[in-house]
Protein backbone atom coordinates (compact mmCIF):
# COMPACT_ATOMS: atom_id res chain seq x y z
CA UNK A 1 0.00 0.00 0.00
CA UNK A 2 1.15 3.34 -1.18
CA UNK A 3 2.10 5.98 2.13
CA UNK A 4 4.22 7.23 4.55
CA UNK A 5 5.82 4.97 7.32
CA UNK A 6 6.97 6.33 10.84
CA UNK A 7 9.07 4.53 13.24
CA UNK A 8 9.48 3.98 16.29
CA UNK A 9 5.88 5.03 17.34
CA UNK A 10 7.01 5.67 20.81
CA UNK A 11 10.44 6.37 21.67
CA UNK A 12 12.20 6.94 25.37
CA UNK A 13 15.15 8.92 25.46
CA UNK A 14 17.23 9.85 28.21
CA UNK A 15 18.69 13.25 28.15
CA UNK A 16 21.79 14.36 26.34
CA UNK A 17 21.21 11.57 24.25
CA UNK A 18 20.72 11.54 20.11
CA UNK A 19 17.75 10.48 18.50
CA UNK A 20 16.91 9.54 15.00
CA UNK A 21 13.46 9.22 13.88
CA UNK A 22 12.65 7.67 10.51
CA UNK A 23 10.20 8.83 7.82
CA UNK A 24 9.89 6.64 4.62
CA UNK A 25 7.23 7.57 1.92
CA UNK A 26 6.50 5.16 -1.25
CA UNK A 27 3.59 7.83 -2.98
CA UNK A 28 6.77 9.24 -5.12
CA UNK A 29 6.66 13.30 -3.32
CA UNK A 30 9.48 15.12 -3.87
CA UNK A 31 8.62 17.24 -0.85
CA UNK A 32 8.99 15.90 2.70
CA UNK A 33 8.25 17.81 6.42
CA UNK A 34 9.01 17.32 9.93
CA UNK A 35 6.08 18.93 11.94
CA UNK A 36 6.14 18.81 15.96
CA UNK A 37 3.00 19.05 17.87
CA UNK A 38 2.50 19.84 21.66
CA UNK A 39 -0.54 18.75 23.96
CA UNK A 40 -3.17 20.86 22.77
CA UNK A 41 -1.33 22.71 20.12
CA UNK A 42 -1.23 22.53 16.21
CA UNK A 43 1.36 21.30 13.83
CA UNK A 44 5.23 23.58 13.88
CA UNK A 45 6.89 23.18 11.14
CA UNK A 46 10.65 21.72 11.73
CA UNK A 47 11.78 21.27 8.66
CA UNK A 48 11.14 20.68 4.90
CA UNK A 49 12.86 19.47 1.51
CA UNK A 50 11.74 20.11 -1.84
CA UNK A 51 14.24 17.61 -3.49
CA UNK A 52 16.60 15.38 -2.58
CA UNK A 53 20.12 16.49 -1.54
CA UNK A 54 17.83 19.54 -0.31
CA UNK A 55 16.01 21.16 2.66
CA UNK A 56 15.13 24.34 4.37
CA UNK A 57 14.90 25.21 7.91
CA UNK A 58 11.24 25.46 9.44
CA UNK A 59 9.68 27.64 12.71
CA UNK A 60 11.78 25.33 14.99
CA UNK A 61 14.51 24.03 13.61
CA UNK A 62 16.91 24.51 16.45
CA UNK A 63 18.08 21.30 18.15
CA UNK A 64 17.32 19.23 15.48
CA UNK A 65 19.20 17.93 12.17
CA UNK A 66 17.90 16.39 8.66
CA UNK A 67 18.84 14.80 5.91
CA UNK A 68 17.54 13.94 2.41
CA UNK A 69 19.89 11.44 0.63
CA UNK A 70 16.88 9.50 -0.85
CA UNK A 71 13.92 10.68 -1.99
CA UNK A 72 11.67 8.32 -0.21
CA UNK A 73 13.62 8.74 3.32
CA UNK A 74 13.89 12.15 4.91
CA UNK A 75 14.90 11.03 8.47
CA UNK A 76 14.98 13.71 11.97
CA UNK A 77 17.48 13.62 14.56
CA UNK A 78 16.31 15.23 17.72
CA UNK A 79 19.72 16.43 19.37
CA UNK A 80 20.82 17.30 23.01
CA UNK A 81 20.54 20.62 21.94
CA UNK A 82 16.59 20.57 21.71
CA UNK A 83 15.72 21.89 25.39
CA UNK A 84 12.19 20.38 25.52
CA UNK A 85 12.21 17.44 22.62
CA UNK A 86 9.34 15.55 24.60
CA UNK A 87 6.45 15.72 21.62
CA UNK A 88 4.52 14.13 19.02
CA UNK A 89 6.66 14.04 15.74
CA UNK A 90 5.33 13.92 12.53
CA UNK A 91 6.34 13.45 9.17
CA UNK A 92 4.41 14.09 5.62
CA UNK A 93 5.14 14.70 1.77
CA UNK A 94 2.98 15.90 -0.95
CA UNK A 95 2.98 15.99 -4.57
CA UNK A 96 3.81 19.09 -6.62
CA UNK A 97 0.30 20.59 -7.79
CA UNK A 98 -1.88 21.43 -4.68
CA UNK A 99 0.12 20.88 -1.38
CA UNK A 100 -1.95 18.49 0.10
CA UNK A 101 -0.11 16.35 2.75
CA UNK A 102 -0.16 12.92 3.64
CA UNK A 103 0.89 11.69 7.17
CA UNK A 104 2.91 9.17 9.11
CA UNK A 105 1.09 7.75 12.02
CA UNK A 106 3.67 9.89 13.98
CA UNK A 107 6.43 9.04 16.53
CA UNK A 108 6.06 9.93 19.53
CA UNK A 109 9.45 11.13 21.66
CA UNK A 110 9.68 11.28 26.01
CA UNK A 111 12.61 12.58 27.70
CA UNK A 112 12.96 10.80 30.79
CA UNK B 1 4.22 30.62 11.99
CA UNK B 2 0.81 29.86 12.52
CA UNK B 3 -1.39 30.77 10.61
CA UNK B 4 -4.79 29.98 10.74
CA UNK B 5 -6.14 29.82 14.10
CA UNK B 6 -9.61 27.51 14.61
CA UNK B 7 -12.57 29.03 16.48
CA UNK B 8 -14.30 27.35 18.20
CA UNK B 9 -11.43 25.26 20.38
CA UNK B 10 -13.86 23.07 21.89
CA UNK B 11 -17.30 22.04 20.07
CA UNK B 12 -19.25 19.36 21.90
CA UNK B 13 -22.67 18.31 20.18
CA UNK B 14 -25.09 14.84 19.81
CA UNK B 15 -25.78 12.89 16.92
CA UNK B 16 -27.36 13.85 13.71
CA UNK B 17 -26.39 17.54 14.55
CA UNK B 18 -24.69 19.52 12.15
CA UNK B 19 -21.18 21.10 13.26
CA UNK B 20 -19.36 24.13 11.91
CA UNK B 21 -15.85 25.40 12.57
CA UNK B 22 -14.15 28.34 11.48
CA UNK B 23 -10.86 29.39 10.71
CA UNK B 24 -9.35 32.74 10.36
CA UNK B 25 -5.95 33.85 8.71
CA UNK B 26 -3.69 36.78 8.19
CA UNK B 27 -1.58 36.86 4.43
CA UNK B 28 -2.70 36.08 0.94
CA UNK B 29 -3.07 32.09 0.59
CA UNK B 30 -3.18 29.95 -2.61
CA UNK B 31 -5.31 27.24 -1.29
CA UNK B 32 -6.82 26.42 2.15
CA UNK B 33 -7.24 22.83 3.67
CA UNK B 34 -9.00 21.14 6.22
CA UNK B 35 -7.28 18.10 8.61
CA UNK B 36 -8.80 15.46 10.52
CA UNK B 37 -7.02 13.99 13.44
CA UNK B 38 -7.88 11.13 15.60
CA UNK B 39 -6.36 11.49 19.14
CA UNK B 40 -2.49 10.10 19.05
CA UNK B 41 -2.77 9.49 15.27
CA UNK B 42 -1.52 11.34 11.95
CA UNK B 43 -3.39 13.79 10.28
CA UNK B 44 -6.04 13.05 7.09
CA UNK B 45 -6.67 15.50 4.61
CA UNK B 46 -9.96 16.14 4.63
CA UNK B 47 -10.82 18.82 2.03
CA UNK B 48 -8.95 21.62 -0.20
CA UNK B 49 -10.55 24.76 -1.55
CA UNK B 50 -8.56 26.93 -3.80
CA UNK B 51 -8.54 30.97 -3.26
CA UNK B 52 -11.09 31.28 -6.19
CA UNK B 53 -13.38 29.10 -5.19
CA UNK B 54 -16.20 29.67 -2.81
CA UNK B 55 -17.36 26.70 -1.44
CA UNK B 56 -16.51 22.88 -2.38
CA UNK B 57 -18.60 19.68 -0.95
CA UNK B 58 -17.55 16.24 -0.17
CA UNK B 59 -19.88 14.36 1.44
CA UNK B 60 -21.06 15.35 4.34
CA UNK B 61 -18.59 17.82 4.52
CA UNK B 62 -19.00 21.69 3.02
CA UNK B 63 -16.26 24.03 3.34
CA UNK B 64 -16.64 28.00 2.25
CA UNK B 65 -13.99 30.48 1.80
CA UNK B 66 -14.16 34.27 1.93
CA UNK B 67 -11.13 35.52 1.10
CA UNK B 68 -11.70 39.28 1.72
CA UNK B 69 -12.95 38.54 5.57
CA UNK B 70 -9.73 35.97 5.15
CA UNK B 71 -11.83 33.28 6.64
CA UNK B 72 -13.10 30.05 6.08
CA UNK B 73 -15.57 27.46 7.81
CA UNK B 74 -15.89 23.48 7.61
CA UNK B 75 -19.61 22.33 7.58
CA UNK B 76 -20.06 18.30 8.88
CA UNK B 77 -23.77 17.51 8.49
CA UNK B 78 -25.82 15.07 10.42
CA UNK B 79 -22.55 14.36 12.67
CA UNK B 80 -21.74 10.65 14.08
CA UNK B 81 -19.99 9.69 17.00
CA UNK B 82 -17.23 8.54 14.40
CA UNK B 83 -16.62 12.35 13.74
CA UNK B 84 -14.85 12.66 17.06
CA UNK B 85 -11.90 14.08 16.56
CA UNK B 86 -9.53 17.55 15.64
CA UNK B 87 -10.10 19.51 13.08
CA UNK B 88 -7.18 21.64 11.41
CA UNK B 89 -6.94 24.46 9.39
CA UNK B 90 -4.04 24.56 7.15
CA UNK B 91 -2.96 28.13 4.67
CA UNK B 92 -1.08 27.29 1.84
CA UNK B 93 1.54 29.08 0.35
CA UNK B 94 2.83 28.63 -2.92
CA UNK B 95 6.81 28.53 -1.99
CA UNK B 96 8.08 27.41 -5.54
CA UNK B 97 7.26 25.27 -8.79
CA UNK B 98 7.07 22.31 -6.52
CA UNK B 99 6.09 22.89 -3.47
CA UNK B 100 4.05 25.08 -0.52
CA UNK B 101 4.05 26.10 2.57
CA UNK B 102 1.52 24.62 5.02
CA UNK B 103 0.63 26.76 8.70
CA UNK B 104 -1.58 24.90 10.87
CA UNK B 105 -4.13 26.44 13.07
CA UNK B 106 -4.03 24.75 17.14
CA UNK B 107 -7.19 22.91 16.13
CA UNK B 108 -11.15 22.62 16.66
CA UNK B 109 -11.63 19.36 18.96
CA UNK B 110 -15.34 18.03 17.61
CA UNK B 111 -16.67 15.68 20.51
CA UNK B 112 -20.37 13.97 18.75
CA UNK B 113 -22.02 12.17 21.91
CA UNK B 114 -24.67 9.47 20.82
Amino acid sequence: DGGITQSPKYLFRKEGQNVTLSCEQNLNHDAMYWYRQDPGQGLRLIYYSQIVNDFQKGDIAEGYSVSREKKESFPLTVTSAQKNPTAFYLCASSGAYTGELFFGEGSRLTVL
Amino acid sequence: SQQGEEDPQALSIQEGENATMNCSYKTSINNLQWYRQNSGRGLVHLILIRSNEREKHSGRLRVTLDTSKKSSSLLITASRAADTASYFCATAILISNSGYALNFGKGTSLLVTP
